[in-house]
């Protein structure tokens, strides 16, 4: 059984341009979670994907959006990038959306903004 | 405002030892928690949960314990193994359709041989 799967591992990216991380979810899994994890902080909840429809957001702006496809792999697209956007960015699948559905999370790509 | 609340950002203990890793939380309206343990380079793994109706759970080495009057939790860990070395993570869940976790900052655990 293949695990979560995220690409690309590092991303440097200058202020002002967009980036686009991906996702694979584990095999079975059609709910994909985003966080984004601030160096000394926790994962943040970005958004949750479910069967290609958002099931629910954080407390983020709208250049942060994403894409789940019929495979249920995702996308998280950040545009107008910023320097605090520089972070761990976690995606975490699960086999049901909701709560009591155990997340797996990926490695996480690591991008930094200068 | 921190929802979560890891106080400690490190924690040292010897092998063999009990651990004890604090989590406090401010809303009542987290219906359920979770430890999350972190190694380098790998994303954050589930360790184990307690629903808010529960005092208490147990998993082999790992017991979490929820004190809801304090809202405070803690997850005990024995006997330590060096291999607990890690980053856990407490997170709640307010139980929703969303199911999107607020995590605290995390406590770095060393376990030393």
């Amino acid at each position: 059984e293949t695990g979560v799967t995220q690409s690309p591992t590092h991303l440097i990216k200058t202020r002002g341009q967009q980036v686009t991380l991906r996702c694979s979810s584990q095999s079975g899994h059609n709910t994909v979670s985003w966080y984004q994890q601030a160096l000394g902080q926790g994962p943040q909840f970005i958004f949750q994907y479910y069967r290609e429809e958002e099931n629910g957001r954080g407390n983020f702006p709208p250049r942060f959006s994403g894409l789940q496809f019929p495979n249920y792999s995702s996308e998280l697209n950040v545009n107008a990038l910023e320097l605090d956007d520089s972070a761990l960015y976690l995606c975490a699948s699960s086999p049901l959306a909701g709560s009591y559905n155990e997340q797996f999370f990926g490695p996480g790509t690591r991008l930094t903004v200068l | 405002d921190q929802q979560v609340k890891q106080n400690s950002p490190s924690l040292s203990v010897q092998e063999g030892r009990i651990s004890i890793l604090n989590c406090d939380y401010t809303n009542s309206m987290f219906d359920y928690f979770l430890w999350y343990k972190k190694y380098p380079a790998e994303g954050p793994t589930f360790l184990i949960s307690i629903s808010s109706i529960k005092d208490k759970n147990e998993d082999g080495r790992f017991t979490v314990f929820l004190n809801k009057s304090a809202k405070h939790l803690s997850l005990h860990i024995v006997p330590s193994q060096p291999g607990d070395s890690a980053v856990y993570f407490c997170a709640g869940d307010y139980g929703g359709s969303q199911g999107n976790l607020i995590f605290g900052k995390g406590t770095k655990l060393s376990v030393k041989p």
